[in-house]
């Protein structure tokens, strides 16, 4: 079975700060995503990445960057948190295949003060 | 623009029978999945459906009318467990997925 797995469940963060969000999947995916959700929307997509040291901009870019230095990883950081930014953050997975299944961490809620 | 509704929550009993309606308006069609998330969980996958009709996974079958931009996901045999949002998501012309809010489905005993 897939294992994504999400490096935080829950974080505290204060207006300002640099935040890291890691997520390591372990099914050799080429494809890695961050979404973030809010109660009442749909799954809003952030960024992905194809491929290793490639990184592609979703819906709402602004105030995050992403990094994907090897295959397994892939990370989301907060430049400067804002408490608009306070969201659940889902990292998803999937294999070559545009249409493969999306594979889920269980997300990291962050909430910025 | 893109836009798929669903109801934002249902009610049923257990062990009877849901229908979770989904319509869909996008830029193009690559197919539809349906998720289940419980709370505080991950979502996973359900089903996935490109061509027009039922197809069918135990208690759970998942219907397309690309016609009509319209899907539905059907419980059967309703359990406790099957307490949890159902996510619906097209995958457009660019192979995007576009998400609808989730309905949350609450089953009574």
């Amino acid at each position: 079975d897939v294992k994504v797995t999400q490096s935080s469940r829950y974080l505290v963060k204060r207006t300002g700060e640099k935040v890291f969000l890691e997520c390591v999947q372990d099914m050799d995916h080429e494809n890695m995503f961050w979404y973030r959700q809010d109660p009442g929307l749909g799954l809003r997509l952030i960024y992905f990445s194809y491929d290793v040291k490639m990184k592609e901009k979703g819906d709402i870019p602004e105030g995050y960057s992403v990094s994907r230095e090897k295959k397994e990883r892939f990370s989301l950081i907060l430049e400067s948190a804002s408490t608009n930014q306070t969201s659940m953050y889902l990292c998803a997975s999937s294999s070559g295949q545009e249409t493969s299944p999306l594979h889920f961490g269980n997300g990291t809620r962050l909430t910025v003060t | 623009g893109q836009n798929i509704d669903q109801p934002t929550e249902m009610t049923a009993t257990e062990g009877a029978i849901v229908q979770i309606n989904c319509t869909y308006q996008t830029s193009g069609f690559n197919g539809l999945f349906w998720y289940q998330q419980h709370a505080g969980e991950a979502p996973t996958f359900l089903s996935y459906n490109v061509l027009d009709g039922l197809e069918e996974k135990g208690r759970f079958s998942s219907f397309l009318s690309r016609s009509k931009g319209y899907s539905y996901l059907l419980l059967k045999e309703l359990q406790m467990k099957d307490s949890a949002s159902y996510l619906c998501a097209v995958m457009d012309s660019n192979y995007q997925l576009i998400w609808g809010a989730g309905t949350k489905l609450i089953i009574k005993p």
